[in-house]
């Protein structure tokens, strides 16, 4: 059983480009979380994807967006990239329960994005 | 709004020693909550997790007991090992008005020497 996968492992990208970032949720999971680490911090919430929509967003600026297949892969876009982008980008994966509030999420790796 | 505040590091402990890690937590109703490591060049790894009030979640060794009354979700090792060298990071999710996030700490550095 495959977990979370992401890809790319890596990138490096200069000011004000764009970065598409890819993740492949843990088999029977339909929830994709994407959290930002910045490097000797906390991972912080970026959004969440469920049924294809955007169900929950932290505090990032509209340059942050995302999108969510039918078959529960998700992407990060990021647009208009500043040097503070640079960071490790996780994706999570879990099953919403209906009726609770628990939420256990399996992490990907993380995809390493370096802003010049 | 909800927020996890854990010890700071570095920790540096000696192989066989006890490990605490302090972590307190702020939010409304009744959050999950989680204990998470990063080993170096990997990705967040679940290692225990409690649901609810009294609860203790348990690990590898590890342990931590879910405490409302203290606000609390410290986590314990009775004798570390080197491999448990990594940073730890407490986190709730759940509560009310956010049932899907996670909420982390800022992580706290462990290095354990032989």
């Amino acid at each position: 059983d495959a977990g979370v996968t992401q890809s790319p492992t890596h990138l490096i990208k200069t000011r004000g480009q764009q970065v598409t970032l890819r993740c492949s949720p843990k088999s029977g999971h339909d929830t994709v979380s994407w959290y930002q680490q910045a490097l000797g911090q906390g991972p912080q919430f970026i959004f969440q994807y469920y049924e294809e929509e955007e169900r929950q967003r932290g505090n990032f600026p509209d340059r942050f967006s995302g999108h969510q297949f039918p078959n529960y892969s998700s992407e990060l876009n990021v647009n208009a990239l500043l040097l503070g982008d640079s960071a490790l980008y996780l994706c999570a994966s879990s099953l919403v329960p209906l009726l609770s509030s628990y939420n256990e999420q399996f992490f990907g790796p993380g995809t390493r994005l370096t802003v010049l | 709004g909800n927020s996890v505040t854990q010890m700071e590091g570095p920790v540096t402990l000696s192989e066989e020693a006890f490990l605490t890690i302090n972590c307190t937590y702020t939010a409304t109703g009744y959050p999950s909550l989680f204990w998470y490591v990063q080993y170096p060049g990997e990705g967040l790894q679940l290692l225990l997790k409690a649901t609810k009030a009294d609860d203790k979640g348990s690990n590898k060794g590890f342990e931590a007991t879910y405490r409302k009354e203290t606000t609390s979700f410290h986590l314990e090792k009775g004798s570390v090992q080197v491999s448990d060298s990594a940073v730890y990071f407490c986190a709730l999710s759940g509560g009310a008005g956010n049932n899907r996030k996670l909420i982390w700490g800022l992580g706290t550095s462990l290095a354990v020497n032989p």
